[in-house]
Formats: structure tokens, sequence, C-alpha cells
């Protein structure tokens, strides 16, 4: 059963222009949605953690930008700006709660974005 | 600072022999640990998980980890390797609630 839908799937982005992402949570039992990258050596790396809507953060890593928005309880959204370097964002969910259990993450498909 | 290493950046096996991927933590408490799995041209997916409890913890595909708090290690095993195992290997390990810190991989072939 699919937890999350990413869209889109894959995107080429002209240096210099920025692209939306989004994330579609299909089981309410999972409200913790995340935001992790993958560099092009396979590095995993996480970026933000947003629960509630209208939550928001910005992060600058080396290659882009990041701004991400809770839009609803079902909906996480991540804008990628002056992005100089190809990446895979990976949306997650995990479930409310403590322990391994609930540090379990689902990861969606994935958006791969290149550099044109 | 707290770390996930995983020092083998590449392994490579022998259809039908034994495997272990080595990863190793730091970390101040006790930790809840993860090995995940990236197949080619795909998403991540949970090989299997540890908390507090029995060290060997058995997964999918016949995968099984180990704990050791003595070694601050979670090495994952497997007793005959498929050609179906060719991927990547994550180790990861949750520091904060609903964070997850990986390991750099570990890129598994499969040699016929």
């Amino acid at each position: 059963v699919t937890l999350l839908e990413q869209n889109p799937r894959w995107r080429l982005v002209p240096r210099g222009q920025a692209v939306n992402l989004r994330c579609i949570l299909k089981n309410s039992q999972y409200p913790w949605m995340s935001w992790y990258q993958q560099d092009l050596q396979k590095q995993l790396q996480w970026l933000f953690t947003l629960r509630s809507p209208g939550d928001k953060e910005v992060k600058s890593l080396p290659g882009a930008d990041y701004l991400a928005t809770r839009v609803t309880d079902t909906e996480l959204r991540l804008q990628v700006a002056n992005m100089s370097q190809g990446r895979t964002l990976y949306c997650t969910c995990s479930a409310e709660g403590l322990g391994a259990n609930y540090a379990e993450q689902f990861f969606g498909p994935g958006t791969r974005l290149t550099v044109l | 600072a707290q770390s996930v290493t995983q020092p083998d950046a590449r392994v490579t096996v022998s259809e039908g022999a034994s495997l272990q991927l080595r990863c190793k933590y730091s970390y101040f408490g006790t930790p809840y640990l993860f090995w995940y799995v990236q197949y080619p041209r795909q998403g991540l997916q949970l090989l299997l998980k540890y908390y507090p409890g029995d060290p060997v913890v058995q997964g999918v595909n016949g995968f099984e980890a180990e704990f050791s708090k003595s070694n601050s290690s979670f090495h994952l095993r497997k007793a005959s390797v498929h050609w179906s195992d060719w991927a990547v290997y994550f180790c990861a390990v949750s520091l904060h609630y609903n964070v997850l810190y990986f390991g750099s991989g570990t890129k598994l072939t499969v040699e016929p």
C-alpha cells in the first residue's frame, strides 16, 4: 500500500529557476511528514520535519535553497531554488508516538531534479 | 559528535555466499537503528529496525542485523546472497524524534 505520492517524479530545472514539489499523504495514521535529499553521490540528508498545517521552514545547503510548507494535514510542499547540482528529494512519513515503531520513516518514490 | 559510519563503500560477493555489511554508530544513549535498501533506480525500503531488546533482529528477504552496545555496531548479515540483492544499503540512526541520520551507504555487487 502506497503511503505517499510525490509529483512531479522528475524535472529538468534551468539554472536559476525555482521548482515546486508536492507530497500527498495517503494515510492519516502517519502524520509526521519530512523531506530528505539524496545528492549525486547517494548521500542522504534530512532537511525538514513539519507536523501541522501552516508550519514553514527554510534551509540553505550546498547546491540548493529550500522552503518547506505543510499546507494541509495531507499535503507537504517543497520549493527548491538556486539549485546548482542535481539531486533527488524524498518525502517521508511516520506515525505519532514514541519508540522505534514511530521513528521508522516510510519513503515516497522521490522526485529527481536535474539542472539544465 | 553523533554519527553513523559505514566503512565499506563497496562490497562484492559471489551469489550464494554469506554477507556482512558493517555499520558503526556514535550516540550518547540507546539509539533506534535501521537498515534501508535502495535498489537500482528505486526509492528506499526498510529492511529491518532495532529497538532495545533482543540484539539480533530479523528483517525481510532473509536479512538480519545484530546490535552491539559494546562495539557501537549494527552490522547487517545474510547467510546466502541472491543476485537480486544487488543494491545500495544504508544504515541509519534515529537521534531525534522523526529524524533519521544516514551513513554514506554500501554498494553491494553480486557476482554470478
